[in-house]
């Protein structure tokens, strides 16, 4: 069964520091898909990126990175210069190609930026 | 940016009431999902449907059920209201294909007294 591990439930930073969120994820697939989302203080889930497993480059996106390693089963997502915008509950989510689309969540990571 | 909605926002209800809780969506997505997010925000899929009249219950037992008439559409019921459903109901949709990422409305936040 799939599985997504979120070790770090709270994470506090001062803005413009750099801040990585970590994901570890368990599958048997070997064509799975990963996804982070944001959920800011209004609750509703923002989708940021989907990675395929067969694509391993990292992807930058304006302050936001990610790093997908297969060897180390990881997905972890880099805010640089973090602002105060960015505080907000972080999951990171696995799809198995056999799983019909469903989505396995990590407990998610609360991202403190204070100014 | 997804057009997913959800009805009401706030709910604050007494225990044994039917309610049912309102998700639409206009993206023409044929799969849609219900969630139930915990105060500690770990999210549970409770019910999934790849389409019209499809159902499927989710990782989470739920007491909740749900219908797929049309596609656009996907209400998740409640009998009887007990405080231990006090809590946040995100409903989401996503497409065809490769398009596997899902788009989540604003939610439902659920208070039974």
């Amino acid at each position: 069964a799939q599985k997504v591990t979120q070790a770090q439930t709270e994470i506090s930073v001062v803005e413009k520091e750099d801040v990585t969120l970590d994901c570890v994820y368990e599958t048997r697939d070997t064509t799975y898909y990963l996804f982070w989302y944001k959920q800011p203080p209004s609750g509703e889930l923002v989708f940021l990126i989907r990675r395929n497993s067969f694509d391993e480059q990292n992807e930058i996106s304006g302050r936001y990175s990610w790093n997908f390693q297969k060897s180390t089963s990881s997905f972890n997502f880099t805010i640089t210069a973090s602002q105060v915008v960015d505080s907000a509950v972080y999951f990171c989510a696995l799809s198995e190609e056999s799983g019909y689309s469903t989505l396995t969540f990590g407990k998610g990571t609360m991202l403190l930026v204070s100014p | 940016e997804a057009d997913i909605y959800q009805t009401p926002r706030y709910l604050v209800i007494g225990t044994g009431k039917k309610i049912t809780l309102e998700c639409s969506q206009t993206m023409g997505h044929d799969k849609m999902y219900w969630y139930q997010q915990d105060p500690g925000m770990e999210l549970h899929l409770i019910h999934y449907s790849y389409g019209v009249n499809s159902t499927e219950k989710g990782d989470l037992s739920s007491e909740s059920t749900v219908s797929r008439i049309r596609t656009e559409h996907f209400p998740l019921t409640l009998e009887s209201a007990r405080p231990s459903h006090t809590s946040q109901y995100l409903c989401a949709s996503s497409g065809e294909g490769l398009k596997l990422e899902q788009y989540f409305g604003p939610g439902t936040r659920l208070t039974v007294t």
